[in-house]
């Protein structure tokens, strides 16, 4: 059973292009968190989703920042019009229910130009 | 708003000590909290999880105690090694849904 997959690992943006971030859950996991961290930072709730649905976003962004998971495919973060200050490690976890642990994966490493 | 702190200053113990972190929680009765463990470059991995009703749980050379009235979280490494080496990692749930908040974490180095 393989872990939770995140691609890419690292990712190098420009200032104002886009960025996607990938994350395939558990198998059998239908609720998928993003956090971000900054270097030296803790970790940062961003959005919970279900599938096809949004449950929380409180912590993610008003702008640039959107969040999807499909029916069918994984997880998607995606940061329109990238600055620098969007330079972090974005961790995608999942979990079988609403409660308990959390799995996360490796992280997406991004940096902005 | 809700706070969850650790000591953000690094734990140096010698091998063979036990380690000793603290968190600590404001404005919130979380029902459980979960600890973390996160290598340099990794994503964090989860150790043991406590309810409030629990004052203790073990799980191999790890302890944790929760003491909900002085909103505080201990978390033992018993027999230190230097593989212990870590950033430790304190969550608890914000609401339903588990939408977990961490944290700022402790670094351990253990010394051989």
């Amino acid at each position: 059973n393989a872990g939770v997959m995140q691609n890419p690992r690292h990712l190098v943006r420009r200032r104002g292009q886009e960025a996607r971030l990938r994350c395939s859950p558990m198998k059998g996991h239908s609720h998928v968190y993003w956090y971000r961290q900054l270097p030296e930072e803790g970790l940062k709730f961003m959005v919970y989703l279900q599938k096809e649905n949004i449950i929380d976003e409180s912590g993610m962004p008003k702008e640039r920042f959107s969040a999807e998971f499909p029916k069918e495919g994984p997880s998607i973060l995606r940061i329109q019009q990238v600055v620098r200050g969007d330079s972090a490690a974005y961790f995608c976890a999942s979990s079988p229910e609403e409660d308990g642990e959390l799995f996360f994966g490796e992280g997406s490493r991004l940096t902005v130009l | 708003s809700q706070k969850i702190e650790q000591n953000s200053e690094a734990l140096n113990i010698q091998e063979g000590k036990t380690a000793t972190l603290t968190c600590n929680y404001t404005n919130y009765s979380p029902a459980y909290l979960q600890w973390y463990r996160q290598d340099p470059g990794r994503g964090p991995v989860f150790l043991l999880l406590i309810r409030e009703n629990e004052k203790e749980k073990r799980k191999e050379r790890l302890k944790v105690t929760f003491d909900t009235t002085l909103k505080q979280s201990l978390f033992h490494i018993t027999a230190s090694q230097p593989a212990d080496s870590a950033t430790y990692l304190c969550a608890h749930p914000r609401a339903a849904g588990n939408k977990l908040t961490f944290g700022g974490g402790t670094r351990v180095l253990v010394k051989p």
